[in-house]
C-alpha cells in the first residue's frame, strides 16, 4: 500500500459526458501527479501540482483540468469525454518537487481509476 | 523524441538467473533516475533510484548501474523469482516532469 489513494475504482460513463477523479496523496507529501495509461502503452504525464499550485504540464488535452486544494487532495477533471479518453489514470504523491536542475523525488502511486467511456 | 528509451519490450528468464533490464536517455540533464515495477492493473511500485552522482545503488536483489557517459542505466535483478513478472519502467527527472520509458516486460520461467 503506497499510501495514495484514488475515487472511484471504476467509472463507465458516456461520450460528451464529465467525470471527476479524485486523489488523496500519502500524508506529508505536497506534489501530486496525475497520469493516462492507455491500453497498455507507456505512462503519459498530465499535470503536476505542488501545495496548491499548477507546477508542470504534461499531454494534458484542454478538455482535462485539474487542481489541488487546500487539504492537498487532488482532482482531475474529464470533460466532453470522448472513446478515447478510455483509460487508467493514476495520480502518484512526493514530498516534494523537482528543482530546475532536474534532481527528482521518489513519486508513489495510487492504484489508479479505470475509466471507460461508452 | 524518446529522452528515455527501453529498447527491448520483453524479456524472458529462468528463475533463479539474473534478470538485466536496460534503460538509454538522451538528454546529459538528466541527473536523477528511478524503476518502477508495474502489475496489471496496478499503480507501478517504486523499486529502486539513483543519482547521478552514484554509478551504482543497491538494494536486496535489484541493483541499478550508472554509466553517465554512455548514457545508460540497467536494473540487475538477482536471483529472478516469479513475482518479479511484471513490467519494469525506466524512468528520469528533467525540469519539474518525470519522464518514462516505454516499459520491458519481464517474464520469470520455472
Amino acid at each position: 500500500d503506497s499510501g495514495v489513494t484514488q475515487t472511484p475504482k471504476h467509472l463507465i460513463t458516456a461520450t460528451g459526458q464529465r467525470v471527476t477523479l479524485r486523489c488523496s496523496p500519502r500524508s506529508g507529501d505536497l506534489s501530486v501527479y496525475w497520469y493516462q495509461q492507455s491500453l497498455d502503452q507507456g505512462l503519459q504525464f498530465l499535470i503536476q501540482y505542488y501545495n496548491g499550485e499548477e507546477r508542470a504540464k504534461g499531454n494534458i488535452l484542454e478538455r482535462f483540468s485539474a487542481q489541488q486544494f487546500p487539504d492537498l487532495h487532488s482532482e482531475l477533471n474529464l470533460s466532453s469525454l470522448e472513446l478515447g479518453d478510455s483509460a487508467l489514470y493514476f495520480c502518484a504523491s512526493s514530498a516534494r518537487t523537482s528543482g530546475e536542475g532536474g534532481s527528482g523525488d521518489t513519486q508513489y502511486f495510487g492504484p489508479g481509476t479505470r475509466l471507460t467511456v461508452l | 523524441d524518446q529522452q528515455v528509451k527501453q529498447n527491448s519490450p520483453s524479456l524472458s528468464v529462468q528463475e533463479g538467473r539474473i534478470s538485466i533490464l536496460n534503460c538509454d536517455y538522451t538528454n546529459s540533464m538528466f541527473d536523477y533516475f528511478l524503476w518502477y515495477k508495474k502489475y496489471p492493473a496496478e499503480g507501478p511500485t517504486f523499486l529502486i533510484s539513483i543519482s547521478s552522482i552514484k554509478d551504482k545503488n543497491e538494494d536486496g536483489r535489484f541493483t541499478v548501474f550508472l554509466n553517465k557517459s554512455a548514457k545508460h542505466l540497467s536494473l540487475h535483478i538477482v536471483p529472478s523469482q516469479p513475482g518479479d513478472s511484471a513490467v519494469y519502467f525506466c524512468a528520469a527527472y528533467s525540469n519539474y516532469q518525470l519522464i518514462w520509458g516505454a516499459g520491458t516486460k519481464l517474464i520469470i520461467k520455472p
